[in-house]
């Protein structure tokens, strides 16, 4: 079956230009994670929805990144006034989910992106 | 808080030896704990977990880690490492208090050479 998909698969943006990725999860996946993977570095969690519950965003390294569920399917993460330092690999992964459930995440592709 | 440690930048091994890397971990609860493997520009594949049970788990590709929670430790194991098997290793943990949020190690590559 399908699995996570995510696009654009590459982007390339001025610094101080907003950019939105896109994440579409496995079918019935009640979970959704963002992470960030930066060159040479492990992955940074971000932020991540579990059915309608309020979500953690925890992970958000500033309130330039913002991201949004809808419909309890597709996830859209928003970069604002993008800094060079937020290039990098943003990753997506879905889990079937519920509370407390420590589940397998199943990850996208990625979206590689740099801010020159 | 939860954290992982690979402690190793790099493994190398010849073609058919055995092959180990190592992770350990902290969390203030019952740990959960996951194995990924990433090809070159390729997302996360899943390779196997630990939630309870038998502390020896065997995953895909012939890969096995070993649970030992004295030690902290759940390193991931071959017995026959093969060229294909290349690749950036990265172990995660979670406990059941937040079990939305991974933490991941900072990855381990493996080269396996003929």
């Amino acid at each position: 079956g399908a699995g996570v998909s995510q696009s654009p698969s590459n982007k390339v943006t001025e610094k101080g230009k907003d950019v939105e990725l896109r994440c579409d999860p496995i079918s019935g996946h009640t979970a959704l994670y963002w992470y960030r993977q930066s060159l040479g570095q492990g992955l940074e969690f971000l932020i991540y929805f579990q059915g309608n519950s309020a979500p953690d965003k925890s992970g958000l390294p500033s309130d330039r990144f913002s991201a949004e569920r809808t419909g309890g399917s597709v996830s859209t993460l928003t970069i604002q006034r993008t800094q060079q330092e937020d290039s990098a690999v943003y990753l997506c992964a879905s889990s079937l989910g519920g509370q407390g459930v420590p589940d397998t995440q199943y990850f996208g592709p990625g979206t590689r992106l740099t801010v020159l | 808080a939860q954290s992982v440690a690979q402690p190793e930048d790099q493994v190398n091994v010849a073609e058919g030896n055995p092959l180990t890397v190592k992770c350990t971990y902290s969390v203030s609860g019952n740990p959960y704990l996951f194995w990924y493997v990433q090809y070159p520009n390729r997302g996360l594949q899943f390779l196997l977990k630990y939630i309870t049970g038998d502390n020896l788990v065997k995953g895909s590709y012939g890969f096995e880690a070993e649970f030992n929670k004295s030690q902290t430790s759940f390193h991931l194991k071959k017995p026959s490492a093969l060229v294909s098997d290349s690749a950036l290793y990265f172990c995660a943990v979670r406990d059941y208090t937040n079990a939305g949020k991974s933490t991941f190690g900072d990855g381990t590559t493996l080269t396996v050479k003929p």
